[in-house]
């Protein structure tokens, strides 16, 4: 893998579904993985930052866990409501400090229908 | 928490003339700071990397001469894409290491060179 991919495109749930999204990156030179959540017209809001493999974070109905070996990272929501409907975005990072940059994937846009 | 404001949020300017985007850190000093761009469906790629006190570097690909970057104090980065052309509207982006585990973004400016 040579770019930071996400997987689906988008999608759609009902409210109360659970549901969860695909980060693939490059396992070489890896050094974090951020999820970040985007509103429309908003900043983008971070959700997590994982650096260890088999790290698993939470916060409140939404979980991520991390595989560094392999490459990739799931995101999963709980009981999705309407106001979890934003695209998710992962990025890797490379290296660490001030200086580190960011190489996003293209996002997953989830609606929730009421 | 850590904001980045961003400013203006949405601008349409005549092909040949210039654009300035502010982004200003509010509650930290930003000593660096990083530009992305979003072209329509696609991913956000960095531009350029912003330093205080410094000159900017470019990503391969990005014209310096183009894109000119400003980051005169700890607070404040500026953007000016000059002599604008229709294939330089995109999203414009920029986010900052506050020093906790994640970036701050600011959010966004949407160019439309007509």
């Amino acid at each position: 893998i040579l770019n930071v991919e996400q997987s689906p495109q988008s999608l759609h749930v009902q409210e109360g579904d659970s549901t969860n999204f695909t980060c693939s990156f490059p396992s070489s030179n890896f050094y974090a993985l951020h999820w970040y959540r985007w509103e429309t017209a908003k900043s983008p809001e971070a959700l997590f930052v994982m650096t260890l493999n088999g790290d698993e974070k939470k916060k409140g109905r939404i979980s991520a866990t991390l595989n560094t070996k392999e490459g990739y990272s799931y995101l999963y929501i709980k009981g999705s409501q309407p106001e979890d409907s934003a695209t998710y975005l992962c990025a890797q990072r490379n290296y660490g400090g001030s200086q580190g940059n960011l190489i996003f994937g293209k996002g997953t846009k989830l609606s929730v229908k009421p | 928490g850590a904001v980045v404001s961003q400013h203006p949020s949405r601008v349409i300017c005549k092909s040949g003339t210039s654009v300035k985007i502010e982004c200003r850190s509010l509650d930290f000093q930003a000593t660096t700071m990083f530009w992305y761009r979003q072209f329509p469906k696609q991913s956000l790629m960095l531009m350029a990397t912003s330093n205080e006190g410094s000159k900017a570097t470019y990503e391969q690909g990005v014209e310096k001469d183009k894109f000119l970057i400003n980051h005169a104090s700890l607070t404040l980065s500026t953007l000016t894409v000059t002599s604008a052309h229709p294939e330089d509207s995109s999203f414009y982006i920029c986010s900052a290491f506050p020093g906790g585990p994640g970036y701050t973004f600011g959010s966004g400016t949407r160019l439309t060179v007509v």
